[in-house]
Protein backbone atom coordinates (compact mmCIF):
# COMPACT_ATOMS: atom_id res chain seq x y z
CA UNK A 1 0.00 0.00 0.00
CA UNK A 2 1.07 3.73 -0.78
CA UNK A 3 -0.75 5.07 1.91
CA UNK A 4 -2.07 8.83 1.52
CA UNK A 5 -0.20 10.64 -1.33
CA UNK A 6 -0.39 14.04 -1.82
CA UNK A 7 1.28 16.35 -5.05
CA UNK A 8 2.35 18.26 -5.53
CA UNK A 9 4.94 18.66 -2.90
CA UNK A 10 6.02 22.05 -3.59
CA UNK A 11 3.61 24.71 -5.23
CA UNK A 12 4.46 28.65 -6.11
CA UNK A 13 1.18 31.07 -6.61
CA UNK A 14 0.78 34.05 -7.11
CA UNK A 15 -2.33 35.92 -5.50
CA UNK A 16 -5.97 35.08 -7.32
CA UNK A 17 -4.91 32.31 -9.39
CA UNK A 18 -6.57 29.10 -8.48
CA UNK A 19 -4.88 25.48 -7.73
CA UNK A 20 -5.73 21.70 -7.08
CA UNK A 21 -4.26 19.85 -4.06
CA UNK A 22 -4.45 16.20 -4.88
CA UNK A 23 -4.83 13.57 -2.16
CA UNK A 24 -5.09 9.78 -2.86
CA UNK A 25 -5.46 6.63 -0.48
CA UNK A 26 -5.52 3.30 -1.32
CA UNK A 27 -6.54 2.16 1.75
CA UNK A 28 -10.16 2.38 1.18
CA UNK A 29 -10.78 4.20 3.85
CA UNK A 30 -14.87 6.23 4.46
CA UNK A 31 -13.02 9.18 5.88
CA UNK A 32 -10.59 11.71 4.66
CA UNK A 33 -9.79 15.31 5.71
CA UNK A 34 -7.73 18.52 4.74
CA UNK A 35 -5.36 20.34 7.39
CA UNK A 36 -3.61 23.26 7.15
CA UNK A 37 -0.30 23.68 9.92
CA UNK A 38 1.08 26.84 10.46
CA UNK A 39 4.26 28.15 12.82
CA UNK A 40 3.08 28.25 15.93
CA UNK A 41 -0.12 26.77 15.25
CA UNK A 42 -1.72 23.05 15.90
CA UNK A 43 -3.12 21.48 12.98
CA UNK A 44 -6.56 22.94 11.48
CA UNK A 45 -9.18 21.31 9.90
CA UNK A 46 -10.44 22.96 6.42
CA UNK A 47 -12.79 20.41 5.46
CA UNK A 48 -13.77 17.00 5.64
CA UNK A 49 -15.35 13.70 3.74
CA UNK A 50 -17.14 10.74 5.69
CA UNK A 51 -17.94 9.32 2.06
CA UNK A 52 -18.10 9.59 -1.29
CA UNK A 53 -20.38 12.17 -2.64
CA UNK A 54 -20.02 13.74 1.79
CA UNK A 55 -18.03 16.43 2.43
CA UNK A 56 -18.02 18.87 5.23
CA UNK A 57 -16.51 21.77 6.41
CA UNK A 58 -14.03 22.25 9.17
CA UNK A 59 -12.57 25.17 11.32
CA UNK A 60 -10.94 26.95 8.94
CA UNK A 61 -12.94 26.43 5.35
CA UNK A 62 -12.44 29.72 3.49
CA UNK A 63 -11.48 30.00 0.61
CA UNK A 64 -10.98 26.35 -0.36
CA UNK A 65 -13.45 23.83 -1.69
CA UNK A 66 -13.62 19.96 -1.98
CA UNK A 67 -14.99 17.38 -3.64
CA UNK A 68 -15.24 13.44 -3.02
CA UNK A 69 -16.28 11.90 -6.35
CA UNK A 70 -14.47 8.30 -5.27
CA UNK A 71 -13.15 6.84 -2.81
CA UNK A 72 -9.94 6.73 -3.39
CA UNK A 73 -9.51 10.65 -4.23
CA UNK A 74 -10.18 14.04 -1.94
CA UNK A 75 -8.74 17.19 -3.83
CA UNK A 76 -8.57 20.24 -2.20
CA UNK A 77 -9.14 23.43 -4.43
CA UNK A 78 -7.81 26.99 -3.97
CA UNK A 79 -10.41 29.26 -5.65
CA UNK A 80 -8.04 32.46 -5.54
CA UNK A 81 -5.01 32.01 -3.68
CA UNK A 82 -4.23 34.94 -1.35
CA UNK A 83 -1.16 35.05 0.99
CA UNK A 84 -2.97 34.05 3.91
CA UNK A 85 -2.99 30.99 1.90
CA UNK A 86 0.83 30.27 2.21
CA UNK A 87 1.30 27.01 4.85
CA UNK A 88 1.92 23.40 4.75
CA UNK A 89 -1.19 21.30 3.95
CA UNK A 90 -1.75 17.98 5.29
CA UNK A 91 -4.39 15.01 3.55
CA UNK A 92 -5.04 12.68 6.33
CA UNK A 93 -7.74 9.32 6.32
CA UNK A 94 -8.89 6.92 8.70
CA UNK A 95 -10.66 3.30 8.13
CA UNK A 96 -13.80 4.31 9.90
CA UNK A 97 -16.83 6.92 9.71
CA UNK A 98 -17.76 6.31 13.70
CA UNK A 99 -17.01 4.68 16.56
CA UNK A 100 -13.38 2.69 17.76
CA UNK A 101 -9.87 3.84 17.99
CA UNK A 102 -9.02 4.39 14.70
CA UNK A 103 -5.37 5.03 13.04
CA UNK A 104 -5.32 8.31 11.14
CA UNK A 105 -2.75 8.35 8.57
CA UNK A 106 -1.37 11.49 6.81
CA UNK A 107 -0.03 12.16 3.75
CA UNK A 108 4.11 13.55 3.35
CA UNK A 109 2.35 17.25 3.50
CA UNK A 110 2.38 20.10 0.45
CA UNK A 111 4.29 23.57 1.32
CA UNK A 112 1.83 26.47 -0.64
CA UNK A 113 3.73 29.77 -1.14
CA UNK A 114 1.36 32.56 -2.44
CA UNK A 115 3.40 35.31 -3.55
CA UNK B 1 -13.62 25.48 24.09
CA UNK B 2 -11.59 22.65 23.76
CA UNK B 3 -7.82 22.71 24.08
CA UNK B 4 -5.03 21.06 24.12
CA UNK B 5 -2.09 22.40 25.93
CA UNK B 6 1.87 20.86 25.44
CA UNK B 7 4.86 21.68 27.29
CA UNK B 8 7.61 22.53 26.89
CA UNK B 9 7.82 24.59 23.61
CA UNK B 10 11.11 23.50 22.60
CA UNK B 11 13.67 20.90 24.36
CA UNK B 12 17.22 20.43 24.04
CA UNK B 13 18.60 16.86 25.04
CA UNK B 14 21.88 14.97 24.80
CA UNK B 15 21.96 11.76 22.95
CA UNK B 16 21.39 8.85 25.46
CA UNK B 17 19.59 11.10 28.29
CA UNK B 18 15.81 10.32 28.74
CA UNK B 19 13.43 13.38 28.37
CA UNK B 20 9.39 13.80 29.12
CA UNK B 21 6.94 16.27 27.38
CA UNK B 22 4.13 16.94 28.71
CA UNK B 23 0.54 17.53 27.30
CA UNK B 24 -2.56 18.87 29.32
CA UNK B 25 -5.90 19.09 27.82
CA UNK B 26 -9.96 20.80 28.29
CA UNK B 27 -11.58 18.17 25.84
CA UNK B 28 -15.09 16.90 26.09
CA UNK B 29 -16.60 14.66 25.90
CA UNK B 30 -12.94 12.75 25.86
CA UNK B 31 -12.42 9.66 23.43
CA UNK B 32 -9.16 8.91 23.52
CA UNK B 33 -5.42 10.62 23.51
CA UNK B 34 -2.46 9.97 20.71
CA UNK B 35 0.94 11.17 20.41
CA UNK B 36 2.33 11.74 17.07
CA UNK B 37 5.85 12.45 15.96
CA UNK B 38 6.44 14.81 12.74
CA UNK B 39 9.61 14.84 11.12
CA UNK B 40 11.01 17.65 9.72
CA UNK B 41 9.33 17.98 5.90
CA UNK B 42 6.95 15.08 7.01
CA UNK B 43 3.46 14.19 7.72
CA UNK B 44 2.83 13.35 11.27
CA UNK B 45 2.91 9.70 12.22
CA UNK B 46 1.09 7.93 14.92
CA UNK B 47 3.03 6.66 18.54
CA UNK B 48 0.79 6.02 20.77
CA UNK B 49 -3.18 5.81 20.95
CA UNK B 50 -4.94 5.92 24.62
CA UNK B 51 -8.78 5.52 25.53
CA UNK B 52 -10.04 6.43 28.97
CA UNK B 53 -9.47 3.39 30.75
CA UNK B 54 -5.49 2.90 29.54
CA UNK B 55 -2.67 4.65 32.37
CA UNK B 56 0.01 3.74 29.94
CA UNK B 57 0.97 2.24 26.60
CA UNK B 58 4.53 2.07 25.07
CA UNK B 59 6.03 1.74 22.04
CA UNK B 60 9.69 1.10 21.85
CA UNK B 61 11.68 3.67 23.55
CA UNK B 62 8.36 5.57 23.98
CA UNK B 63 5.85 5.53 26.42
CA UNK B 64 2.77 7.91 27.46
CA UNK B 65 0.53 7.74 30.00
CA UNK B 66 -2.39 9.29 30.60
CA UNK B 67 -4.55 10.39 33.97
CA UNK B 68 -7.79 11.12 32.96
CA UNK B 69 -8.97 12.49 35.98
CA UNK B 70 -6.15 15.09 35.93
CA UNK B 71 -6.45 15.65 32.24
CA UNK B 72 -2.72 15.13 32.33
CA UNK B 73 -1.05 13.39 29.37
CA UNK B 74 3.28 12.72 29.42
CA UNK B 75 5.21 11.01 26.68
CA UNK B 76 8.84 9.59 27.85
CA UNK B 77 11.52 8.82 25.85
CA UNK B 78 13.75 6.36 27.12
CA UNK B 79 17.68 6.88 25.60
CA UNK B 80 17.27 8.99 22.94
CA UNK B 81 18.84 9.03 19.57
CA UNK B 82 19.32 11.59 16.96
CA UNK B 83 16.67 10.06 14.89
CA UNK B 84 14.19 11.28 17.51
CA UNK B 85 15.01 14.79 16.73
CA UNK B 86 11.53 15.90 15.75
CA UNK B 87 8.00 17.69 16.58
CA UNK B 88 5.97 15.32 18.97
CA UNK B 89 1.94 16.41 19.02
CA UNK B 90 -0.68 15.52 21.38
CA UNK B 91 -4.22 15.11 20.01
CA UNK B 92 -7.50 14.71 21.84
CA UNK B 93 -10.51 13.03 20.24
CA UNK B 94 -13.64 14.16 21.55
CA UNK B 95 -16.99 13.01 20.31
CA UNK B 96 -18.85 14.86 17.69
CA UNK B 97 -21.73 14.73 15.39
CA UNK B 98 -19.20 13.67 12.73
CA UNK B 99 -17.82 10.93 14.73
CA UNK B 100 -14.46 12.08 16.60
CA UNK B 101 -13.16 15.84 16.25
CA UNK B 102 -9.35 15.98 16.71
CA UNK B 103 -8.10 18.75 19.11
CA UNK B 104 -4.35 19.10 17.97
CA UNK B 105 -1.36 20.38 20.71
CA UNK B 106 0.81 23.18 18.71
CA UNK B 107 3.89 20.13 19.58
CA UNK B 108 7.13 20.02 21.21
CA UNK B 109 10.01 20.69 19.30
CA UNK B 110 12.80 18.11 20.30
CA UNK B 111 15.99 18.39 19.72
CA UNK B 112 18.50 15.48 20.14
CA UNK B 113 22.46 16.32 19.69
CA UNK B 114 25.68 14.49 19.99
Amino acid sequence: NAGVTQTPKFQVLKTGQSMTLQCAQDMNHEYMSWYRQDPGMGLRLIHYSVGAGITDQGEVPNGYNVSRSTTEDFPLRLLSAAPSQTSVYFCASRPTRTGGVYEQYFGPGTRLTVT
Amino acid sequence: KNQVEQSPQSLIILEGKNCTLQCNYTVSPFSNLRWYKQDTGRGPVSLTIMTFSENTKSNGRYTATLDADTKQSSLHITASQLSDSASYICVVSAVSNSGYALNFGKGTSLLVTP
